[in-house]
């Protein structure tokens, strides 16, 4: 099985860094995702970490250490339509392929 | 524009009543699953398609059948809605099993009363 812990609920304010993290504990990996949600909207993707490292997307990076089972989303710059859901999702083995969602991080970014 | 499209948007019925959630996505692409969403427990699948007449169960597929007769629908079907299934259903595709990106749909909020 899979078990994936995320923070419920950050808050930052507009204009500065904030760091979302993730840590998982699977019986294999391949794989994890991150999504943004806002309220009453389906989820977009953001990003995709298979190897560790760091990947950076203009404002978004995302971070993996398997040894660790540790990932953060890092968004830079805030700006106040980043208020949203984050979501973090990991990719098991075998032929399914299936990702297990974490419950989500609210972030709330104030002026 | 490649989307996924669900209908209805948002459904109340009763207990006991069949109902049928459409999903279709315009971008020929081969997987596509059913999640739903419930406050406090995330995302969870439902069932998922890898490809034409290819279903199999998610982590939650009780009370819940698919089928997958076209490439581009994937309906899900509750036989007999109960209070339960109260929840928003979202439908995502993507272009193949390994892809790293899903695409979803609108969402469905459902009401079983």
């Amino acid at each position: 099985g899979q078990n994936i812990d995320q923070p419920t609920e950050m808050t930052a304010t507009e204009g500065a860094i904030v760091q979302i993290n993730c840590t998982y504990q699977t019986s294999g990996f391949n794989g994890l995702f991150w999504y943004q949600q806002h309220a009453g909207e389906a989820p977009t993707f953001l990003s995709y970490n298979v190897l560790d490292g760091l990947e950076e997307k203009g404002r978004f990076s995302s971070f993996l250490s398997r040894s660790k089972g540790y990932s953060y989303l890092l968004l830079k710059e805030l700006q106040m339509k980043d208020s949203a859901s984050y979501l973090c999702a990991v990719r098991g083995p075998g032929g399914s392929y299936i990702p297990t969602f974490g419950r989500g991080t609210s972030l709330i970014v104030h002026p | 524009e490649a989307q996924v499209t669900q209908n209805p948007r948002y459904l109340i019925t009763v207990t006991g009543k069949k109902l049928t959630v459409t999903c279709s996505q315009n971008m020929n692409h081969e997987y596509m699953s059913w999640y739903r969403q419930d406050p406090g427990l995330g995302l969870r699948q439902i069932y998922y398609s890898m490809n034409v007449e290819v279903t199999d169960k998610g982590d939650v597929p009780e009370g819940y059948k698919v089928s997958r007769k076209e490439k581009r629908n994937f309906p899900l079907i509750l036989e007999s809605p109960s209070p339960n299934q109260t929840s928003l259903y979202f439908c995502a595709s993507s272009l193949w099993l390994e892809n790293n990106e899903q695409f979803f749909g609108p969402g469905t909020r459902l009401t079983v009363l």
